[in-house]
C-alpha cells in the first residue's frame, strides 16, 4: 500500500461530460502530481502542486484543471471530455527533496463512450 | 531531446537469471534523482530504487541494483535471480527541480520496458 488514495477506481462517462478525480496524498507529503497514462502516449506528466500552490506544469490541456486544498487532497477536473481522454489517471505524492520518490495511487481508469 | 530514453521495448529473461534494463537520461542540472518503477499488469506503479546524482556508490535494494554511470548519463536497472513475478513494465524516471526553493519538481518518465520472465 503506497498510502496514496485515489477515487473513483473506475469511471465511465460520455463525450462532452465533466468529471472530477480525487486524490489523498501520503501522510506528510506536501507535493501532489497528476499523470495521464494512455497506450499511445505513455506516462504523461500533467501538473504538480505543493502545499496548495501550483509548482510545475506539463502537458495539461486547457479543458483540464486541478487544485490542491488546505487539507492537501487534490482534485483533477476534466471537462468537455473526448474519446481520446480515455486513459488511466494517476496521482502521486512525494516528500520534499531531490532524493524523494513519488508514491503512486492505484489510478482512476476513465472510459469515454 | 528526450529526458529519459529506454531503448528496449521488450525483454525476455529465463527464471533465476539476471537481466539489465537500460536507461539513459539527459540533464544539465548537477542535482537530480533517478528512479525505477515497476508496473505489473494490475496497473499500480511501484517504486523500486533510487540513485542520486551525487551518490558515489551504486544503489542496491534486495535483488535490484542500479548501474549508475554518470559520465555516460546512464542508470541501468539490474534484476538478479529473476522470478516469474518480475514480469511487468519497468519505467526509468528522473526528478529535476523546477524552482529554486525545491518545492517545484518535475518527474520525467521513459516509455518503459516490458519484461517477461520465462519459466
Amino acid at each position: 500500500d503506497s498510502g496514496v488514495t485515489q477515487t473513483p477506481k473506475h469511471l465511465i462517462t460520455a463525450t462532452g461530460q465533466r468529471v472530477t478525480l480525487r486524490c489523498s496524498p501520503r501522510s506528510g507529503d506536501l507535493s501532489v502530481y497528476w499523470y495521464q497514462q494512455s497506450l499511445d502516449q505513455g506516462l504523461q506528466f500533467l501538473i504538480q502542486y505543493y502545499n496548495g500552490e501550483e509548482r510545475a506544469k506539463g502537458n495539461i490541456l486547457e479543458r483540464f484543471s486541478a487544485q490542491q486544498f488546505p487539507d492537501l487532497h487534490s482534485e483533477l477536473n476534466l471537462s468537455s471530455l473526448e474519446l481520446g481522454d480515455s486513459a488511466l489517471y494517476f496521482c502521486a505524492s512525494s516528500a520534499q527533496g531531490i532524493n524523494q520518490p513519488q508514491h503512486f495511487g492505484d489510478g482512476t481508469r476513465l472510459s469515454i463512450l | 531531446a528526450q529526458k529519459i530514453t529506454q531503448t528496449q521495448p521488450g525483454m525476455f529473461v529465463q527464471e533465476k537469471e539476471a537481466v539489465t534494463l537500460d536507461c539513459t537520461y539527459d540533464t544539465s542540472d548537477p542535482s537530480y534523482g533517478l528512479f525505477w518503477y515497476k508496473q505489473p499488469s494490475s496497473g499500480e506503479m511501484i517504486f523500486l530504487i533510487y540513485q542520486g546524482s551525487y551518490d558515489q556508490q551504486n544503489a542496491t535494494e534486495g535483488r535490484y541494483s542500479l548501474n549508475f554511470q554518470k559520465a555516460r548519463k546512464s542508470a541501468n536497472l539490474v534484476i538478479s535471480a529473476s522470478q516469474l513475478g518480475d514480469s511487468a513494465m519497468y519505467f526509468c524516471a528522473m526528478r529535476e527541480k523546477t524552482s529554486g526553493d525545491n518545492t517545484g519538481n518535475q518527474f520525467y518518465f521513459g516509455t518503459g520496458t516490458s519484461l517477461t520472465v520465462i519459466p
